[in-house]
């Protein structure tokens, strides 16, 4: 079936230093989209950016991911952390656009900015 | 932006009892669906719906869930008999046109099964 893996638990950081959450994926399905999802504490998840153009940049709030097909991969990226983007980031796959198809959710990772 | 609104948000049950989660998706939207996540850990999928019909579950979505939406009234997720394990968070979210598009959740019904 579908899955997402999202490799870091935790990632902390100093405010003002580069953030890049790593998301692979997998589908047997050659037309994906694939979500960027942050919940911070005590909230429900938002959308951040989201894709389904091979090889094209998004962004979203100073963050940017790009998919790639070729290695299944949707990382996501901010130049420059701010305290605020500590939360709870997923990476997420849907393999239809319409259609029962589920989000499926990586496991998530936890960023944590501090001063 | 759209609004999901999930009621109730806090419910402590007796294990054995059954428990009705409702959620009021976002007006125009036609999918729906149930996410639960425990405490601290990833947001997993239970169920999607779309015009009356379970479309696809999880094999967390157990024999105990059911999930209807009467009349276009509140999308509910109803477990009956509860057990200690289905405590955890429990998410409705809604789209426009199936997971392609963007989903909107709910602030989420925190479900305790002592």
């Amino acid at each position: 079936g579908d899955s997402v893996t999202q490799t870091e638990g935790l990632v902390t950081l100093t405010e003002g230093l580069p953030v890049m959450l790593n998301c692979t994926y997998q589908t047997i399905y050659s037309n994906p989209f694939l979500f960027w999802y942050v919940q911070h504490l005590n909230e429900s998840p938002r959308l951040l950016l989201k894709s389904f153009t091979d090889n094209k940049r998004t962004e979203h709030q100073g963050f940017h991911a790009t998919l790639h097909k070729s290695s299944s991969s949707f990382h996501l990226q901010k130049s420059s952390a701010q305290l605020s983007d500590s939360a709870l980031y997923y990476c997420a796959l849907s393999a239809a656009y319409q259609g029962g198809r589920a989000l499926i959710f990586g496991t998530g990772t936890t960023v944590s900015v501090s001063p | 932006g759209p609004k999901v609104l999930q009621i109730p948000s806090h419910q402590i049950i007796d294990m054995g009892q059954m428990v009705t989660l409702n959620c009021d998706p976002v007006s125009n939207h036609l999918y729906f669906y149930w996410y639960k996540q425990i405490l601290g850990q990833q947001m997993e999928f239970l169920v999607n719906f779309y015009n009356g019909k379970v479309m696809e579950k999880s094999k967390l979505f157990k024999d105990q869930f059911s999930v209807e939406r009467p009349d276009g009234s509140y999308f509910t997720l109803k477990i009956q008999p509860t057990a200690l394990e289905d405590s955890a968070v429990y998410f409705c979210a809604s789209s426009r046109r199936g997971s392609g598009n963007t989903l909107y959740f709910g602030e989420g019904s925190r479900l305790i099964v002592v």
